[in-house]
Parts: C-alpha cells; structure tokens; sequence
C-alpha cells in the first residue's frame, strides 16, 4: 500500500526559530494536506494543497505541493510554545475520499 | 465547521470482552470515518461509515471485529470487539462536512482503550 514518510521524526528547536518538515511518498497524490495534533485531542487541519507547485499559507505556516505530486513540506515561522505538537500530512487520491496518514513530526520547544 | 463528541473519552477494559464508542455530530455530514491511532503511530482508516448502507472496511480489518453501525447523518458508533491487549489504541471519529472539500477532514478527541 501507499507510505507517506514525514523528516525529521522529531525535531527540538529553540522559540522563535523556523521550522521545516517534509512529507514524501511512493506514490502520485491528488491532493496534499497537513494536520496538527495537540496531546489528548484529535488531529486539526492546518493547510491544504490542490495543485502541484502550489504554495499556501496559513498564518506563520507554509505549504507547498511538490512538483512530482510525491512530496509535500511545511514551514513554520517564528515558532511560538503553542506550535508545539505532532504534525502529520495526509495525501488523498483522485476521486478517493479516504486519507493515507504520513508517519509525523513531533515538535518540541525548547524553554 | 463540525463539533465532534465521542464517547468514552477513556477506558480501561478486560481482555476478551467488547466496547462501543459512540460518535455524535453537531450538524449533517456526508462522510464519517473511523480511524485507529495505536502509542506513538500515526493514524490508520479502519472503516468507512455510509449512512443507510454496510460501513466499508480497509484491509486488515473486519466487520465481525469492528462492527460500525451509522443509523442517521449525525451518529455512528464503533465497537471494539472481543478485546485483545493489541487493541490499546485511540479511535478517532472524522467526518467530510458539506461545503468543504474532500480531504478536510474534522476529529472528534478520540477515545483511549487501554486493553489489560
């Protein structure tokens, strides 16, 4: 079946510093989206992608659709306590509804 | 947007017996998915769960051990059946709301079973 492989797998970063993940797959996605879940709570979306080469942004966050439609990354900005989390991407396949779950990024802040 | 509430939010249940979590939504949704997210994994989709229609299984999972039942367009329910230790895991409940795009999902807060 389709992976999603998300880099780093964690990441330990000092408040206020820039993020940077990325999410790749075996496989062509239709559409690229990013969550974030908080300890105890169920995943939130934060961005979602629809063409290849398209760059969205959310707030501090940055998303771009790779090329090839097998890759996605995430950048966040000035990074604050509150981005502190799992952050998972999910691809979707043409006229499929089901979402196929990259394997996460835990964020941690450093005090 | 959509107010998911599931419920249990936790349990602690004996091997071999079963448990439902419920899943109720503040509004109508099209789709409703019910995810399994076992410590420190990401999230896999169990089942599909069609109003007036068998809920649609993933591979690697079966209705006689997750029976899904979803009788109007705001409730669904999972349940766990015949527990194992294996089945320590959080179930999310997602719903495709009308007027979002496909993919843009929502979750509910998930339910904890810790199996002993």
């Amino acid at each position: 079946g389709q992976q999603l492989n998300q880099s780093p797998q964690s990441m330990f970063i000092q408040e206020g510093e820039d993020v940077s993940m990325n999410c790749t797959s075996s496989s062509i996605f239709n559409t690229w989206l990013w969550y974030k879940q908080d300890p105890g709570e169920g995943p939130v979306l934060l961005i979602a992608l629809y063409k290849a080469g398209e760059l969205t942004s959310n707030g501090r966050l940055t998303a771009q659709f790779g090329i090839t439609r097998k890759d996605s990354f995430l950048n966040i900005s000035a990074s604050i306590p509150s981005d502190v989390g799992i952050y998972f991407c999910a691809g979707q396949d043409f006229g499929n509804e089901k979402l196929t779950f990259g394997t996460g990024t835990r964020l941690t802040i450093i005090p | 947007s959509a107010v998911i509430s599931q419920k249990p939010s936790r349990d602690i249940c004996q091997r071999g017996t079963s448990l439902t979590i419920q899943c109720q939504v503040d509004s109508q949704v099209t789709m409703m998915f019910w995810y399994r997210q076992q410590p420190g994994q990401s999230l896999t989709l169990i089942a599909t769960a069609n109003q007036g229609s068998e809920a649609t299984y993933e591979s690697g999972f079966v209705i006689d051990k997750f029976p899904i039942s979803r009788p109007n367009l705001t409730f669904s329910t999972l349940t766990v059946s015949n527990m194992s230790p294996e089945d320590s895991s959080i179930y999310l409940c997602s719903v495709e709301v009308k007027g979002w795009n496909t993919g843009e999902l929502f979750f509910g807060e998930g339910s904890r079973l810790t199996v002993l």
